[in-house]
């Protein structure tokens, strides 16, 4: 039962340029979003969170934008860095729910 | 202050054994959640224990369990060792229960089962 989707496995930008990654829910109990970016050898590390009250949230180079009525959230990157390049995960937690559902998960790759 | 230290970071077990994972998480973090990672499958949510308790449980065999001491370190158990348990076991801390105050994640056991 897979919640939380990510339909594109890897994506491939060029440095300078814009990175959107997206994800999908089924679930409208949801209500907080996260990104989380992986890298080898390394445990997942929070990047930024939306809450459903919300359609945009900005740091720094990270935007998340919301769209409840699509169930719908991406990522924005911009402007995309080599050290950028790694796994992005997308979560989504309800309220009352003490688990957090993850996305398969897009490679990205930011080219020099 | 310390991060979340999960050990061993690789394991090599046979088909049929059982293995324990631990995780320490971070000073003062009361719950901790443990995930399975597989390529293709993303994370999928295996157990959270806050205050010694199991709060929510995943979809996962009876195979798969854990627990928590009074300290808040947890141990996962896997008995009866598949092929298909090979993955990146992946534990997460967070002050509280419940996602929204925030994971930190530790960077897994690398599990094998041969």
């Amino acid at each position: 039962d897979q919640q939380v989707k990510q339909n594109s496995p890897s994506l491939s930008v060029q440095e300078g340029r814009i990175s959107i990654l997206n994800c999908d829910y089924t679930n409208s109990m949801f209500d907080y979003f996260l990104w989380y970016k992986k890298y080898p050898a390394e445990g997942p590390t929070f990047l930024i969170s939306i809450s459903s009250i919300k359609d945009k949230n900005e740091d720094g180079r990270f935007t998340v934008f919301l769209n409840k009525s699509a169930k719908h959230l991406s990522l924005h990157i911009v402007p995309s860095q080599p050290g950028d390049s790694a796994v992005y995960f997308c979560a989504a937690n309800g309220d009352n729910n003490n688990d957090m559902r993850f996305g398969a998960g897009t490679r990205l790759t930011v080219k020099p | 202050k310390a991060g979340v230290t999960q050990t061993p970071r690789y394991l090599i077990k046979t088909r049929g054994q059982q293995v324990t994972l631990s995780c320490s998480p971070i000073s003062g973090h009361r719950s901790v959640s443990w995930y399975q990672q597989t390529p293709g499958q993303g994370l999928q949510f295996l157990f959270e224990y806050f205050s010694e308790t199991q709060r929510n449980k995943g979809n996962f065999p009876g195979r798969f369990s854990g627990r928590q001491f009074s300290n808040s370190r947890s141990e996962m158990n896997v008995s009866t060792l598949e092929l298909g348990d090979s993955a990146l076991y992946l534990c997460a801390s967070s002050p509280w229960t419940g996602a929204n105050y925030g994971y930190t994640f530790g960077s897994g056991t690398r599990l094998t089962v041969v």
